[in-house]
């Protein structure tokens, strides 16, 4: 059983077009995050949400909205999508929102064209 | 504004060799610091996790250390395997806003 996952594994897209990235983990965790890896391969904050409420905005441009319909699931929705989002896109877990280990998704693969 | 910087970017070794990763964060306000290993095309796993009240974690050939302090963690791996090579990172913070993330070190281990 996977712990966390994502779906795509890779999605490849039009500029301007709308697009959702899913998460869902059955860890029965509170706290799920959503990261951005660029070319450069840094890895850095977007989201986390604490049993489906927001914690953390970062400055992600408000094209990007995330949505918890539960604490399970953790949904990124973007759009019109630019040729700077072409990114990886990691969902995390966390049993909680006190620093335990984090356990990632295996990553949704953006390529805007 | 916490930064996490690993030395080296990238390290090339023998098999058998033991190694050295070093990171170091800026504030030293943090939760824990946790070490992962990428691998291409893969998301992350977690190696060790050592909260802010802890010195070090060991996990089989794997021993991370953290000086607080002086804003230091070192990630050290025994008897190197080719199975190792991957792409290292360090992460600090932890709870409510979220990790800063090292860039990572680059190792391979050559057979």
């Amino acid at each position: 059983d996977t712990a966390v996952s994502q779906t795509p594994k890779y999605l490849v897209t039009q500029m301007g077009n709308d697009k959702s990235i899913k998460c869902e983990q059955n860890l029965g965790h509170d706290t799920m995050y959503w990261y951005k890896q660029d070319s450069k391969k840094f890895l850095k904050i977007m989201f986390s949400y604490n049993n489906k409420e927001l914690i953390i905005n970062e400055t992600v441009p408000n094209r990007f909205s995330p949505k918890s319909p539960d604490k399970a699931h953790l949904n990124l929705h973007i759009n019109s999508l630019e040729l700077g989002d072409s990114a990886v896109y990691f969902c995390a877990s966390s049993p909680t929102q006190g620093g335990e280990k984090l356990f990632f998704g295996s990553g949704t693969q953006l390529s805007v064209l | 504004k916490q930064e996490v910087t690993q030395i080296p970017a990238a390290l090339s070794v023998p098999e058998g060799e033991n190694l050295v990763l070093n990171c170091s964060f800026t504030d030293s306000a943090i939760y824990n610091l946790q070490w992962f290993r990428q691998d291409p095309g893969k998301g992350l796993t977690s190696l060790l996790l050592i909260q802010s009240s802890q010195r070090e974690q060991t996990s089989g050939r794997l021993n991370a250390s953290l000086d607080k302090s002086s804003g230091r963690s070192t990630l050290y791996i025994a008897a190197s395997q080719p199975g190792d090579s991957a792409t290292y990172l360090c992460a600090v913070g932890g709870g409510a806003d979220g990790l800063t993330f090292g860039k990572g070190t680059h190792l391979i281990i050559q057979p």
